[in-house]
């Protein structure tokens, strides 16, 4: 089966644009997490979708990320407007269900903002 | 103070090493606990998870749980250059919803 797959890879843009990251996770699977890794942190929680429900979105830094999941496939997480401190990587990954031996994660987008 | 500690390392072996990665926490509530091997420019993989204390193995890698001490540690017996990775730990709570808290990450280099 495909695995999560995020795109784009890689995007460097200025502060104060808009930026929108995408993330299609394993076919069938209703559990989708955003994850993000800023320079020299953990890997932080930022939100949960269950199908098109946000579940969790405790680890959201602030209004300026808004993630949305129309139909319960594929999902994105927009970023407007981008500071400097957004820079990071930010991963997606997806479970079939609640189990609790972890999920799949997708390689991740290498947002860089100048 | 940080909910999971874990040395970044960086940590290098010769080939064939025995390797300890390790994982202090401090909530008591962690129930489920995963290790994850990251290579560079690729996301995490789950390579292990146990649940409570004790012990896990599969091939050449052994999880353990001391709950009590609130510690955990990855072995990586018969080392080879191939494990050369970054290695995460990372907990779930109870309460649902699955959220992973994350070490900082540990630098393998297993040198030939």
């Amino acid at each position: 089966e495909a695995g999560v797959t995020q795109f784009p890879s890689h995007s460097v843009i200025e502060k104060g644009q808009t930026v929108t990251l995408r993330c299609d996770p394993i076919s069938g699977h209703d559990n989708l997490y955003w994850y993000r890794r800023v320079m020299g942190k953990e890997i932080k929680f930022l939100l949960h979708f269950v199908k098109e429900s946000k579940q969790d979105e405790s680890g959201m830094p602030n209004n300026r990320f808004l993630a949305e999941r129309t139909g319960g496939t594929y999902s994105t997480l927009k970023v407007q407007p981008a500071e400097l401190e957004d820079s990071g990587v930010y991963f997606c990954a997806s479970s079939q269900d609640r189990g609790s031996y972890g999920y799949t994660f997708g390689s991740g987008t290498r947002l860089t903002v100048v | 103070q940080k909910e999971v500690e874990q040395d970044p390392g960086p940590l290098s072996v010769p080939e064939g090493a025995i390797v300890s990665l390790n994982c202090t926490y401090s909530n008591s509530a962690f129930q489920y606990f995963m290790w994850y091997r990251q290579y560079s420019r690729k996301g995490p993989e789950l390579l292990m998870y146990t649940y409570s204390s004790g012990n896990k193995e599969d091939g050449r890698f052994t999880a353990q749980v001391d709950k009590s001490s609130k510690y955990i540690s990855l072995f990586i017996r018969d080392s080879q250059p191939s494990d050369s990775a970054t290695y995460l730990c990372a907990m779930i709570g109870t309460g649902g919803y699955n959220k992973l808290i994350f070490g900082a990450g540990t630098r393998l280099a297993v040198h030939p």
